[in-house]
C-alpha cells in the first residue's frame, strides 16, 4: 500500500527566506508524485508533478520539487518566499496502474514579514 | 479550464438529518471524487467514480452514499447527519493524467 509522510505539520519562514516543505512517501511500485497548494478557503490545485521524466520538476509560482528514489523523498523548496505563498500544501502518491491517489496530511506554511 | 462546482460553500444541519451535497463539472471528465478534509489528517477518500451509475468505495465511505446519474454530476449523501461528519467535503475530478485532480472550493458542513 502506498502512504505519505509529511514532516512538520506548520512550517514558518520569514519573507525571501528559503521554503522547504518534507515529504516522503513508500509505494512499492514507481510512483506518481504530486504538490497541491491550498489557498485559504479553496480548493486544493496542483503545484507540480512527477511522472519518471526529469527528476527535478518544476512548478507554478517559483516552487520546484526533486524525486530522490535512494530516499524516497519528494521536498518542496521556493528560494524565496512571499506572503502570498503562505497556505497549506499536500504531497500526494499514486502508483501507474491507475489507483486512487494517496495524500499526506499536509503542512500549513506560515510566511512572516 | 476546468470547472468544479460545489453547489453550497457552508451548510448547518442537525443530528439525524438528510443532507446532499452537489458536484457538477463542465469538462466532460470521467472521473469524480468525494473527499473529506480534517486538520491533521489530510484528505481522505470517501467514494469515487469512474462513470455514470458506476460507484466505488473509497478509504472511509461508512456513513456517506453517492449518486451519479448524469456524468457531469455527483452528488454526496449523508443519510442520516451525525456530529463526527462535520467537516469540510471536497469534491474532485479527474484527467487521464493518473493523479492530476481539479477541485471544487469545498463544502464546510457543521452537524449540531
Amino acid at each position: 500500500a502506498q502512504s505519505v509522510t509529511q514532516l512538520g505539520s506548520h512550517v514558518s519562514v520569514s519573507e525571501g527566506a528559503l521554503v522547504l516543505l518534507r515529504c516522503n512517501y513508500s509505494s512499492s511500485v514507481p510512483p506518481y508524485l504530486f504538490w497541491y497548494v491550498q489557498y485559504p478557503n479553496q480548493g486544493l490545485q496542483l503545484l507540480l508533478k512527477y511522472t519518471s521524466a526529469a527528476t527535478l520538476v518544476k512548478g507554478i509560482n517559483g516552487f520546484e520539487a526533486e524525486f530522490k528514489k535512494s530516499e524516497t523523498s519528494f521536498h518542496l523548496t521556493k528560494p524565496s518566499a512571499h506572503m502570498s505563498d503562505a497556505a497549506e500544501y499536500f504531497c500526494a502518491v499514486s502508483d501507474r496502474n491507475g489507483n486512487k491517489l494517496v495524500f499526506g496530511a499536509g503542512t500549513i506554511l506560515r510566511v512572516k514579514s | 479550464d476546468v470547472k468544479v462546482t460545489q453547489s453550497s460553500r457552508y451548510l448547518v444541519k442537525r443530528t439525524g438529518e438528510k443532507v446532499f451535497l452537489e458536484c457538477v463539472q463542465d469538462m466532460d471528465h470521467e472521473n469524480m471524487f468525494w473527499y473529506r478534509q480534517d486538520p491533521g489528517l489530510g484528505l481522505r477518500l470517501i467514494y469515487f467514480s469512474y462513470d455514470v451509475k458506476m460507484k466505488e468505495k473509497g478509504d472511509i465511505p461508512e456513513g456517506y452514499s453517492v449518486s451519479r446519474e448524469k456524468k457531469e454530476r455527483f452528488s454526496l449523501i449523508l443519510e442520516s447527519a451525525s456530529t463526527n461528519q462535520t467537516s469540510m467535503y471536497l469534491c474532485a475530478t479527474e484527467t487521464t493524467s493518473y493523479g492530476e485532480l481539479f477541485f471544487g472550493e469545498g463544502s464546510r458542513l457543521t452537524v449540531l
